[in-house]
């Protein structure tokens, strides 16, 4: 399996609505990271996860919550959003050392009305 | 600190004709650079990467990279441009502290029959 499972694909959700990102990968990848993608724009980095512990938040609002069930695992959890959170949610995983770069998921697309 | 510059937000080439995308790097280290490509509504894939084993890179789908320290550039390269080539590309680096992945801001690239 090379593959990160990124559920679910699209999501809408209103302002007072509280929902969950997942992510999944079988690759025994020990790395994963969660990324926000607008519109005509590069990844922006969100979360490090490493060995199952946070190691970056880059100062992301508390209203994005991450959470590392297991190695193969990643969440994001959502609350009172804003509708300037809509965006691509990427999720990637890598492989312990950099130089073998990152396995994107496919994403989700998120719509806060 | 760790950066991509990605000179041209668009390109446009004719089927056939060879496709040119330049991405410049600053790194106080030597560096790991990779090129993604995104396709409308998708995640990232990963088109090749360099990481000091080789200057001239080859990667997926008959695209190729070659690393130049003295030019600082790792452009990526095509012979014969495909009407499926038409994506977003992006050129990322690994940033100083080996934790993640920066991104240069994009190019689109056209391909017209």
């Amino acid at each position: 399996d090379t593959e990160v499972t990124q559920t679910p694909k699209h999501l809408v959700m209103g302002m007072t609505n509280k929902k969950s990102l997942k992510c999944e990968q079988h690759m025994g990848h020990r790395a994963m990271y969660w990324y926000k993608q607008k519109a005509k724009k590069p990844p922006e980095l969100m979360f490090v996860y490493s060995y199952e512990k946070l190691s970056i938040n880059e100062s992301v609002p508390s209203r994005f919550s991450p959470e590392c069930p297991n190695s193969s695992l990643l969440n994001l959890h959502l609350h009172a959003l804003q509708p300037e959170d809509s965006a691509l949610y990427l999720c990637a995983s890598s492989q312990e050392g950099q130089r073998y770069g990152y396995t994107f998921g496919s994403g989700t697309r998120l719509t806060v009305v | 600190a760790q950066s991509v510059t990605q000179l041209g937000s668009h390109v446009s080439v004719s089927e056939g004709a060879l496709v040119l995308l330049r991405c410049n790097y600053s790194s106080s280290v030597p560096p790991y650079l990779f090129w993604y490509v995104q396709y409308p509504n998708q995640g990232l894939q990963l088109l090749l990467k360099y990481t000091s084993a080789a200057t001239l890179v080859k990667g997926i789908n008959g695209f190729e990279a070659e690393f130049k320290k003295s030019e600082t550039s790792f452009h990526l390269t095509k012979p014969s441009a495909h009407m499926s080539d038409a994506a977003e590309y992006f050129c990322a680096v690994v940033n100083q502290a080996g934790t993640a992945l920066i991104f240069g801001k994009g190019t689109t690239l056209s391909v017209s029959s």
